[in-house]
């Protein structure tokens, strides 16, 4: 029930398509859904984050949408570009200082 | 967001030595930091919970002997590998907490155990 599943493990778009990654979870008690880009031999960092209150949030290229019936959200990039290749984990938590859930990761190739 | 700092960025040593990675809040205080592994391609596991003042917190399967935690400040918060063996060579991550949600990770600790 700590878990949160994420697909696909790999994705390839072309540049200025949209890549779209979903994560689904099962925790009702989860609260809080970030989106994280790593970069080979770096950090995650922080994208964008959602609360369940919200259905859509938007920041720049990238929005979220969340469906909280059926327990899924989803990372869409718009006009994909190359320098978007990375790795992209969503994760889940319950609020409140409370530790992070990671999903599997996707791994975002953008073809020039 | 908060700015996040590790030293090393990169440490080789051989097994059986201890090595200290340390994990620094260059611009809040951290009341609680998260130290992470991730092996490669693979997601981060969250390996203990760190807590300024107090013992920190270890998840399931991590041993606390092997991996030593000390959050002795607001700003600095160390993880200890003691008796390194080539199995422990790995990606280690913190990460802060500001306002309640949102963490904020290093750079990252790349550890080779010969």
């Amino acid at each position: 029930q700590q878990q949160v599943k994420q697909s696909p493990q790999s994705l390839i778009v072309q540049k200025g398509g949209i890549s779209i990654i979903n994560c689904a979870y099962e925790n009702t008690a989860f609260d809080y859904f970030p989106w994280y880009q790593q970069f080979p031999g770096k950090g995650p960092a922080l994208l964008i984050a959602i609360r369940p209150d919200v259905s859509e949030k938007k920041e720049g290229r990238f929005t979220i949408s969340f469906n909280k019936s059926a327990k899924q959200f989803s990372l869409h990039i718009m006009d994909s570009q190359p320098g978007d290749s990375a790795t992209y984990f969503c994760a889940a938590s319950r609020g409140g200082f409370q530790k992070l859930v990671f999903g599997t990761g996707t791994r975002l190739l953008v073809s020039p | 967001g908060a700015v996040v700092s590790q030293h090393p960025s990169r440490v080789i040593c051989k097994s059986g030595t201890s090595v200290k990675i340390e994990c620094r809040s260059l611009d809040f205080q951290a009341t609680t930091m998260f130290w992470y592994r991730q092996f490669p391609k693979q997601s981060l596991m969250l390996m203990a919970t760190s807590n300024e003042g107090s013992k920190a917190t270890y998840e399931q399967g991590v041993e606390k002997d092997k991996f030593l935690i000390n959050h002795a400040s607001l700003t600095l918060s160390t993880l200890t590998v003691t008796s390194a063996h080539p199995e422990d060579s790995s990606f280690y991550i913190c990460s802060t907490l500001t306002g309640g949600d949102t963490q904020y990770f290093g750079p990252g600790t790349r550890l080779t155990v010969l």
